[in-house]
């Protein structure tokens, strides 16, 4: 009953490669982030869809490509892996916050390693 | 943009002791202030949050306060427990462009 789920878990591969990240909610929200935690703990925002449509895409570079084929699902793709982008990413969901401010729910990130 | 402070970035405390967690927020529009507990190699998880027009909201041993005038709000958690080892992340959100800003996160260590 995982309510958002994301795969995989862990990904190592090397610099100058492309890899996805795939993110799905069973939660019925119409909300669906990502976000990136670096070496430091620190939780970015980088994209915010809603409805599939893309409401927040903070400063990143274009090698990352969100997708939201509907509104379960966004997907994070990256073109041109560097050693930067080592971090874990979280795919979060919720309601609308500007319906009513609700909880994030947050899966349970993916471990990306660029070597 | 909003910048979302938080202090101290580590914090250990006795088990039994009070922890407490400040942020600071800059954007005077933002209305709603989650707290986010973040166990080892998990998730971030909810554990309580406040609205802008709520001074205090508790639920059992955490409790957190806003102050509105001074844009900060404040984490309490009472007789704190090993369980509570965790990294806690403050946020701040404003309805207007629909983002949710979060500190840069405190590691707490409740000491047996």
């Amino acid at each position: 009953d995982t309510a958002v789920s994301q795969t995989p878990k862990y990904l190592v591969t090397q610099m100058g490669n492309d890899k996805s990240i795939k993110c799905e909610q069973n939660l019925g929200h119409d909300t669906m982030y990502w976000y990136k935690q670096d070496s430091k703990k620190f939780l970015k925002i980088m994209f915010s869809y809603n409805n599939k449509e893309l409401i927040i895409n903070e400063t990143v570079p274009n090698r990352f490509s969100p997708k939201s084929p509907d509104k379960a699902h966004l997907n994070l793709h990256i073109n041109s892996l560097e050693l930067g982008d080592s971090a874990v990413y979280f795919c979060a969901s919720s309601r609308r916050f500007r319906d009513s401010g609700n909880t994030i729910y947050f899966g349970e990130g993916s471990w990306l390693t660029v070597v | 943009g909003e910048n979302v402070e938080q202090h101290p970035s580590t914090l250990s405390v006795q088990e039994g002791d009070s922890a407490v967690i400040k942020c600071t927020y800059s954007d005077s529009a933002s209305n709603y202030f989650p707290w986010y507990k973040q166990e080892l190699g998990k998730r971030p998880q909810l554990i309580i949050d406040i609205r802008s027009n709520v001074g205090e909201k508790k639920d059992q041993r955490i409790a957190v306060t806003l102050n509105k005038t001074a844009k900060h709000f404040s984490l309490h958690i009472t007789e704190t427990q090993p369980e509570d080892s965790a990294v806690y992340f403050c946020a701040a959100y404003n309805f207007g462009n629909e983002k949710l800003t979060f500190g840069t996160g405190t590691r707490l260590t409740i000491i047996p």
